[in-house]
């Protein structure tokens, strides 16, 4: 079955940095790849996907890249907030298939 | 508004003492799904349901029991808890399972003594 690597475990930046969390797959049938946000205390929400038609994909500070052949894709935060501190999920999908997550990244963004 | 709704947010019990976890969407979801969350290990699925009555298992079902009597909900029971259940834990639903998108709710952090 799928298999998702997420890195790295942690990440600290400086407010205004950006920053670049890594995960690759296993299985190339999955097709879409969503990227989720959980703060403190909340369940997990998503922020940006992307599906494997697409190289990349923007939404103001937030951006997705995916490359199929080497199946990995990455999500990077510019100009960073301390209102971006969470844990980062990626995951990957297959139609009926069932969400595979990565581990998790713990984001800091330092004032 | 939209949501999954998990009850308790807290609980702690002892070892053996059968219990059982809420979850609730008021979106006409087909799809729902339990994950736990343990540190360094990501969102593990426990069990999921296509639709009413479909059930099924996903990585880590020792020890849990689903069911879906009703589209709206879908309980996690945990007959004889044990110390290893400890985590937290997440419903999850979307409009099916080929839907991309899922909606968790907010969790809940189960301690067994």
């Amino acid at each position: 079955g799928e298999n998702v690597e997420q890195h790295p475990s942690t990440l600290s930046v400086q407010e205004g940095d950006s920053a670049v969390i890594k995960c690759t797959y296993s299985d190339s049938a999955s097709n879409y790849f969503p990227w989720y946000k959980q703060e403190l205390g909340k369940g997990p929400q998503l922020i940006i996907d992307i599906r494997s038609n697409v190289g990349e994909k923007k939404d103001q500070r937030i951006a997705v890249t995916l490359n199929k052949t080497a199946k990995h894709f990455s999500l990077h935060i510019t100009e960073t907030q301390p209102e971006d501190s969470a844990v980062y999920f990626c995951a990957a999908k297959q139609n009926n298939n069932d969400m595979r997550f990565g581990a998790g990244t713990r984001l800091t963004v330092k004032p | 508004e939209a949501q999954v709704t998990q009850n308790p947010r807290y609980l702690i019990t002892v070892t053996g003492k059968k219990l059982t976890v809420t979850c609730s969407q008021n979106m006409n979801h087909e799809y729902m799904s339990w994950y736990r969350q343990d540190p360094g290990l990501g969102l593990r699925q426990i069990y999921y349901s296509m639709n009413v009555e479909v059930t099924d298992k996903g990585d880590v079902p020792e020890g849990y029991k689903v069911s879906r009597k009703e589209k709206r909900n879908f309980p996690l029971i945990l007959e004889s808890p044990s110390p290893n259940q400890t985590s937290l834990y997440f419903c999850a639903s979307s409009l099916s399972s080929a839907t991309r998108g899922y909606t968790f709710g907010s969790g809940t952090r189960l301690t067994v003594v």
